[in-house]
């Protein structure tokens, strides 16, 4: 079990806005960046927003993230179909290392 | 360009030991951290570790250490990931990545394409 929470699925259809949520604690999203990572199916993480909110260069800025607290969100608006993939969450801990979120699929119905 | 370059799928038994490489290049090598992740099948990710190639400075996840060496050469720009005594439960795919900025306040931005390493009797 993730020391980050997502949720395991989140669905929606081409166009609509979709969260993806991500759960930690005091000692990691707390006070600590967080970075999310994008897997299509077959193919290695790429990295989708850097330093909690910064998007690396050729990233679409229909993907944007946020925090507050112990907790951060993944937000794409604009769905398309080549947006299905899973979503992984992930934030230095104290202890100078990185925990991963468990992932979630996003399916674009 | 950036590019990770790992070494190919390996099949192994029980016991046996294995070095898995990742070639670094389009950048210096030496002044980034280099991280080693895995994904077991039907899995997420998982931290394993991180280097600094210019002192071979070394960080293990507690849930990796004693069971991993990590390592890397700098004159030939290439992290190492190794094993002595493989378990099937090692089987997974394992990404290198190149962490962006210092350590702490890094992504990883650049991935390898994975090494699949399948452990069976």
């Amino acid at each position: 079990q993730s020391v980050l929470t997502q949720p395991p699925s989140v669905s929606g259809t081409p166009g609509q806005r979709v969260t993806i949520s991500c759960s930690g604690g005091s000692s990691n999203i707390g006070s600590n960046f967080v970075y999310w990572y994008q897997q299509l199916p077959g193919t290695a993480p790429k990295l989708l927003i850097n330093r909690d909110n910064q998007r690396p260069s050729g990233v679409p800025d229909r993907f944007s993230g946020s925090k507050s607290g112990t907790s951060a969100s993944l937000a794409i608006s604009g769905l398309r179909s080549e947006d299905e993939a899973d979503y992984y969450c992930a934030a230095w801990d104290d202890s100078l290392n990185v925990l991963f979120g468990g992932g979630t699929k996003l399916t674009v119905l | 360009e950036v590019q990770l370059v790992q070494s190919g799928a390996e099949v192994k038994k029980p016991g046996e030991s294995l070095k898995i490489s990742c070639k670094g290049s389009g950048y210096s090598f030496t002044s980034y951290w280099i991280a080693w992740v895995r994904q077991m099948p039907g899995k997420g990710l998982e931290w394993m570790g991180i280097i600094y190639p210019g002192d071979s400075d070394t960080r293990y996840s507690p849930s990796f250490q004693g069971q991993v060496t990590i390592s890397a050469d700098k004159s030939i720009t290439t992290a190492y990931l190794q094993w002595s005594s493989l378990e099937a439960s090692d089987t997974a795919t394992y990404y290198c990545a190149r962490l962006d900025y210092d350590f702490r306040s890094g992504g990883l931005d650049h991935w390898g394409p994975g090494t699949q390493v399948t452990v069976s009797s």
